[in-house]
């Protein structure tokens, strides 16, 4: 089975700062999809940005930005310029390439993101 | 917009009651998806749906069941609450496609007594 594991609980960063939250996976699969969701407190899950393993070039979305790295298993995610609303729980997921039913999404334990003045 | 609506935002129910919580889509999605959110856990599969009727367990399935009548609607059943139900309940739905993201509703906070 696919694991997803956040090694950061908590994360903090000052408002214009850079800030790189880490995830990495387990799979045996050579194709596959990887996610960033973001939870703020109103609950609402919001997806940040998504990337193909087969694709090389690292995902990009306006501020937000991945450091996808398939040898090690790695897929981080930076955020430029922070912002007070950027204050969220980070989910990084998992969904490994189907030909069948739907596939599911692994979620990691998620990193909480503090943003300070 | 997707929109995903989930029919509670706080439940409260006692222990060995039967539970309901609603879920539905306006934008004509194949697959529904459960989802369970507990602190330092994450959000765990309890239970998919890729189609009216049909359904398959995801990693945590006990206690729960989950009905789809149709299309845009799907229902997670517990079927006799117990405290150790007490959670985040999140539904999900998204297109047939593996690069397709889930849209999520709003969550279920529900506390069982």
């Amino acid at each position: 089975a696919q694991t997803v594991t956040q090694s950061q609980p908590e994360m903090s960063v000052q408002e214009a700062e850079t800030v790189t939250l880490s995830c990495t996976y387990d799979t045996s699969e050579s194709d596959y999809y990887l996610f960033w969701y973001k939870q703020p407190p109103s609950r609402q899950m919001i997806l940040v940005i998504r990337q193909e393993a087969y694709k090389q070039q690292n995902a990009t979305e306006n501020r937000f930005s991945v450091n996808f790295q398939k040898a090690a298993k790695s897929f981080s995610l930076k955020i430029s310029d922070s912002q007070l609303g950027d204050a969220a729980m980070y989910f990084c997921a998992y969904r490994r390439s189907y030909t069948g039913t739907a596939s599911k999404l692994t979620f990691g334990t998620g990193t909480r993101l503090q943003v300070t003045l | 917009d997707v929109k995903v609506t989930q029919s509670s935002r706080y439940l409260v129910k006692r222990t060995g009651e039967k539970v309901f919580l609603e879920c539905v889509q306006d934008m004509d999605h194949e697959n529904m998806f459960w989802y369970r959110q507990d602190p330092g856990l994450g959000l765990r599969l309890i239970y998919f749906s890729y189609d009216v009727k049909m359904k398959e367990k995801g990693d945590i399935p006990e206690g729960y069941s989950v009905s789809r009548e149709k299309k845009e609607r799907f229902s997670l059943i517990l079927e006799s609450a117990s405290t150790n139900q007490t959670s985040m309940y999140l539904c999900a739905s998204s297109l047939t496609g593996q690069y397709s993201p889930l849209h999520f509703g709003n969550g279920t906070r529900l506390t069982v007594t």
